[in-house]
């Protein structure tokens, strides 16, 4: 069966701009959660959803925000670009009880 | 929260060798501690997982051992392969929602 997606796999933007970024889950998975990977904070948790509801939150500041469809697709937006908002972007879906979490492959984000 | 402690940050193996890399957590309520491989460019994968009532696992060359009491867990990689050099992730949880804590990695490179 098809893995977790995530689209675009690269986007260079701008300082102030905006980026939303997607992933579709391994079908029947109903809880995607995302992460920042940098090479100086490693692997961090922004957020997970689950059946269109946020249950849980990192310690990201409020330009981070995300959302969950009906279908299970979740999409993840950075507003007002910061440099430091350079990164990878996972995604990871898992079903439920929540074990064994997939990753997709990312999405490089480059601000400049 | 939960903080996860993963050692070595590199190990150097010559080729059919063991490794050995050992994480500790913080809050004895994770349940369940996956590890993932990461090689370079890639998306993590989730290579073995072991919950809380279980205290060892094993899948051919790799084994994960946790001591709840001392709150750490570790993988043991033996007769190493030079592709098992990547970077290995530890985390931990208390699943069903709750995010994935991650180790700040070890990158382990098997020298032929």
């Amino acid at each position: 069966k098809a893995g977790v997606t995530q689209t675009p796999r690269y986007l260079i933007k701008t300082r102030g701009q905006q980026v939303t970024l997607s992933c579709s889950p391994i079908s029947g998975h109903r809880s995607v959660s995302w992460y920042q990977q940098t090479p100086g904070q490693g692997l961090q948790f922004l957020f997970e959803y689950f059946s269109e509801t946020q249950r849980n939150k990192g310690n990201f500041p409020g330009r981070f925000s995300g959302r969950q469809f009906s279908n299970s697709r979740s999409e993840m937006n950075v507003s007002t670009l910061e440099l430091g908002d350079s990164a990878l972007y996972l995604c990871a879906s898992t079903s439920t009880p929540a074990y064994g979490y997939t990753f997709g492959s990312g999405t490089r984000l480059t601000v400049v | 929260g939960e903080n996860v402690e993963q050692h070595p940050s590199t190990l150097s193996v010559q080729e059919g060798d063991s490794a050995v890399i050992k994480c500790t957590y913080s809050d004895s309520a994770s349940n369940y501690f996956p590890w993932y491989k990461q090689e370079l460019g890639k998306r993590p994968q989730l290579i073995i997982d072991i919950r809380s009532n279980v205290g060892e696992k094993k899948d051919q060359r790799i084994a994960v051992t946790l001591n709840k009491t001392a709150k750490h867990f570790s993988l043991h990689i033996t007769e190493t392969q030079p592709e098992d050099s990547a970077v290995y992730f530890c985390a931990a949880t208390k699943a069903a929602g709750n995010k994935l804590t991650f180790g700040g990695g070890t990158r382990v490179l098997v020298k032929p």
